[in-house]
């Protein structure tokens, strides 16, 4: 099972806006509503910030929002904080009963 | 609040067998919602699931492809936590290691992980 593909880095200054990608195919991101998505800082555990596409768990800041269309699902960051710089990884469910990560990627706060 | 605490060496010979353990506070291995799993991180490998383990009357197990001929995930219920073993490590399996909760799980849906050990990071090396 091949991992999902999301952009290695992006960035964006305080305040800004960011929109993190990643693509998968017919037999995850576009065929079930289970994308999650988890934020890492190094030598930390990943936190789930995204699960079911859209929902945010109880104590994740509203700033944090996500979407999917067809085989790609999105994960926004609004109004950018020095604390939001982690890397982030997605995640589907797979047909064949087995679960895909994302490869991740670097959010830079300038 | 649940907690996960793991355990198990950090130094693995290769052809040797990996084993960690997950223990588990705040809620139950037998929980009918729940299901538990082991995942791993590497450089090379990035965050790669590795399988399950979760009670619906009976108990199942689901492995990746990947590892599913060296890998058994247990549940023990007398210490309310689940382990790992793979077999025939080498190298490539240095890793960190998590374990993690899935609150939503079913026959048919690994779901997100809300809860995760500290990790432990274990290194195949003669």
């Amino acid at each position: 099972q091949s991992a999902l593909t999301q952009p290695a880095s992006v960035s964006g200054s305080p305040g800004q806006s960011i929109t993190i990608s990643c693509t998968g195919t017919n037999s995850d991101v576009s065929a079930y509503n289970y994308v999650s998505w988890y934020q890492q800082h190094p030598g930390k555990a990943p936190k789930l910030m995204i699960y079911d596409v859209s929902y945010r768990p109880s104590g994740v800041s509203n700033r944090f929002s996500a979407s999917k269309s067809g085989n790609t699902a999105s994960l926004t960051i609004s109004g950018l904080q020095a604390e939001d710089e982690a890397y982030y990884y997605c995640s589907s469910y797979t047909s064949s009963t087995t679960l895909v990560f994302g490869g991740g990627t670097k959010l830079t706060v300038l | 609040q649940v907690q996960l605490q793991q355990s198990g060496p950090g130094l693995v010979t290769p052809s040797q067998t990996l084993s960690l353990t997950c223990a588990i506070s705040g809620d139950s291995v037998s929980s009918n919602s729940a299901a538990w799993n082991w995942i791993r991180q590497s450089p090379s490998r990035g965050l790669e699931w590795l399988g399950r383990t979760y009670f619906r009357s009976k108990w199942y197990s689901d492995y990746a492809v990947s590892v599913k001929s060296r890998i058994t995930i247990n549940p023990d219920t007398s210490k309310n936590q689940f382990s790992l073993q793979l077999n025939s490590v080498t190298p490539e399996d240095t890793a960190v290691y998590y374990c993690t909760r899935d609150r939503d799980a079913s026959h048919s849906r690994i779901n997100y992980f809300d809860y995760w050990g500290q990790g432990t990071l274990v290194t195949v090396s003669s």
